[in-house]
């Protein structure tokens, strides 16, 4: 499986932009670049999730390098809600759904009030 | 969007007995089921990828005889811990997909504590 590397943590304050960056050096031209959370306690949640060009939707903007071998989540708007690990994910699309999801240790986002 | 529901949401049992824990996706025929473990402070690891009327694909490391997983119908996949320990104790999320969309539906996964 292709590999991501995330920070471990990073921190936040309320109402302003967050930047989480992702770097998939191995990436390869069948893997869509996926964002999932975890908050406390709950199973994750999808983000969005993109292969080449930048995606928006209404939780956050992905934007991806030109030679994809980086990514980064944009969450616009910080609230205390988006506390949560926040992992992403290279998954192939040959398999479609049936494609597992192999979860990396993921980024530990904070927000402070 | 597609809800994925599991129960019992939390369970404590003794050990020596066995577990069976639910999922089920509530508004759409799930082709895929997966099966995850999270040990607290840890990431998911799966344990195992179901499809619908076949036998669960296991990774490796994931004892088939003692995490039993079912998936009867598009809607419903069990797992039961056979012989509990307390090793076991852990947060157990499913999520279910459809093969012709990207995104799996997480559950909201099941505590199992076992004493």
């Amino acid at each position: 499986d292709a590999k991501t590397t995330q920070p471990n943590s990073m921190e936040s304050n309320e109402e302003e932009p967050v930047h989480l960056p992702c770097n998939h050096s191995t990436i390869s031209g069948t893997d869509y670049i996926h964002w999932y959370r975890q908050l406390p306690s709950q199973g994750p949640e999808y983000v969005i999730h993109g292969l080449t060009s930048n995606v928006n939707n209404r939780m956050a903007s992905l934007a991806i390098a030109e030679d994809r071998k980086s990514s980064t989540l944009i969450l616009h708007r910080a609230t205390l809600r988006d506390a949560a690990v926040y992992y992403c994910i290279l998954r192939s699309r040959s398999q479609g759904g049936s494609e597992k999801l192999v979860f990396g240790k993921g980024t530990k986002l904070t927000v402070n009030p | 969007g597609a809800v994925v529901s599991q129960h019992p949401s939390r369970v404590i049992c003794k050990s020596g007995t066995s577990v069976k824990i639910e999922c089920r996706s509530l508004d759409f025929q799930a082709t895929t089921m997966f099966w995850y473990r999270q040990f607290p402070k840890q990431s998911l690891m799966l344990m195992a990828t179901s499809n619908e009327g076949s036998k669960a694909t296991y990774e490796q490391g994931v004892e088939k005889d003692k995490f039993l997983i079912n998936h009867a119908s598009l809607t419903l996949s069990t797992l039961t811990v056979t012989s509990a320990h307390p090793e076991d104790s852990s947060f157990y999320i499913c999520s279910a997909s459809i093969w012709t969309t990207e995104t799996q539906y997480f559950g909201p996964g099941t505590r199992l504590l076992v004493l």
